[in-house]
């Protein structure tokens, strides 16, 4: 099953600029999770926000959660070619040890 | 550190063969992992709860005699693949949650040829 929904799909930008992707969920959450995973290769934890936090900061990451519309944002300023990863959001439902659902993920592109 | 251990990486088989994928909690005991699967360019969709002592909980869709999963120990959950066939080929990736988030594994690339 999968619950969060990002947008865009795909976004290509060039370096030095942002990049901004988001995502929906549809249930009741305790958490929200950014993950990175770069082409074929496992997950990397990038930031957790809780459900009564609004905003988060992680160097160049900076996170939004708004659960009364039940979305979330994630931001990379000044991005860079490494940067070039998948990016999905990961949902932890309110029911402790349940499984992280994912979202079907942004595809981000950074040229130099 | 990894704290969740996942092996092995990469396995190629032939039809009709199992493939058994193994995953690890190294640093704390896990009672329940997660397995999930996932597409070429797709998500990660999840597959079953392993609960350590009892049977797995098998997410919709997801054939359990098809992804045998056995979590023996609190450290250690096995998916076996059997009877692979080549629509198996896929991204196989495990997790445990810690006290306040989930570890992950680093997947495992199944090809079945």
């Amino acid at each position: 099953s999968q619950q969060g929904e990002e947008d865009p799909q795909a976004l290509s930008i060039q370096e030095g600029e942002n990049a901004t992707m988001n995502c929906s969920y549809k249930t009741s959450i305790n958490n929200l999770q950014w993950y990175r995973q770069n082409s074929g290769r496992g997950l990397v934890h990038l930031i957790l926000i809780r459900s009564n936090e609004r905003e988060k900061h992680s160097g160049r990451l900076r996170v939004t959660l708004d659960t009364s519309k039940k979305s979330s944002s994630l931001l990379i300023t000044a991005s860079r070619a490494a940067d070039t990863a998948s990016y999905f959001c990961a949902t932890d439902q309110s029911q402790a040890g349940t499984a992280l659902i994912f979202g079907k993920g942004t595809t981000l592109s950074v040229s130099s | 550190g990894a704290v969740v251990s996942q092996h092995p990486s990469r396995v190629i088989c032939k039809s009709g063969t199992s493939v058994k994928i193994e995953c690890r909690s190294l640093d704390f005991q896990a009672t329940t992992m997660f397995w999930y699967r996932q597409f070429p360019k797709k998500s990660l969709m999840l597959m079953a709860t392993s609960n350590e002592g009892s049977k797995a909980t098998y997410e919709q869709g997801v054939e359990k005699d098809k992804f045998l999963i056995n979590h023996a120990s609190l450290t250690l959950s096995t998916l076996t693949v059997t009877s692979a066939h080549p629509e198996d080929s896929s991204f196989y990736i495990c997790s445990a949650t810690g006290l306040t988030e989930a570890f992950f594994g680093q997947g495992t690339r199944l090809t079945v040829v």
